[in-house]
């Protein structure tokens, strides 16, 4: 137990659909991340929030769009997406985005299948 | 740019053998060195970290040593379990700058009974 939870664990949606992915931190940290893990692929950062405003968006096309409500809540809304998509979303939180030593805490991810 | 390089697996191994998984890096400062292990049906935990020259990072029975002669951070264990199996990976950040982690692309480790 990393103190970061997802929701739902488990994901299969048609390309039509709109869904959401949950990410809650229990740890007080101020920073928090979306990443795409594929098969055969790096880990791939999508977005960064800090204190609840966007520092980085990685050229993520717009059919995934961030929303941080607070510091302790992500999420990442989905919509119209491709097959290529299919993936596990993970989640991470940092203490900062900047002047600490780098760790982060994630969360077991999401399997997202999109059919 | 910073750049992380880790060995291809998958590294397969029997119970009890000793373990090395290479990773060498690029970086324009100084950077903090990660290991980050994956289990099966999970999201990464941090392993193991070593945030200066010489400095060694330990867990679990792993060990790593930050090699800023050789641009290094390799991960040892002497006897490997087949709980140990997972996806190991190496990481870096900038102490004082960038604030994104650049990772490795991941190390399959298998061990065998």
């Amino acid at each position: 137990e990393t103190g970061v939870t997802q929701t739902p664990r488990h994901l299969v949606m048609g390309m039509t659909n709109k869904k959401s992915l949950k990410c809650e931190q229990h740890l007080g940290h101020n920073a928090m991340y979306w990443y795409k893990q594929s098969a055969k692929k790096p880990l791939e950062l999508m977005f960064v929030y800090s204190l609840e405003e966007r520092v980085e968006n990685n050229s993520v096309p717009s059919r995934f769009s961030p929303e941080c409500p607070n510091s302790s809540h992500l999420f990442l809304h989905l919509h119209t997406l491709q097959p290529e998509d299919s993936a596990l979303y993970l989640c991470a939180s940092s203490q900062d985005v900047a002047g600490w030593s780098g760790e982060q805490y994630f969360g077991p991810g999401t399997r997202l299948t999109v059919t | 740019g910073d750049s992380v390089t880790q060995m291809e697996g998958p590294v397969t191994l029997s119970e009890e053998a000793f373990l090395t998984i290479n990773c060498t890096y690029t970086a324009t400062g100084y950077p903090s060195l990660f290991w980050y292990v994956q289990y099966p049906g999970e999201g990464l935990q941090l392993l193991l970290k070593a945030t200066k020259a010489d400095d060694k990072g330990s867990n679990k029975g792993f060990e790593a040593t930050y090699r800023k002669e050789t641009t290094s951070f390799h991960l040892e264990k002497g006897s490997v379990q087949v709980s140990d199996s997972a996806v190991y990976f190496c990481a870096l950040t900038l102490s004082g700058g960038s604030y994104i982690p650049t990772f490795g692309r991941g190390t399959s480790l298998i061990v065998h009974p």
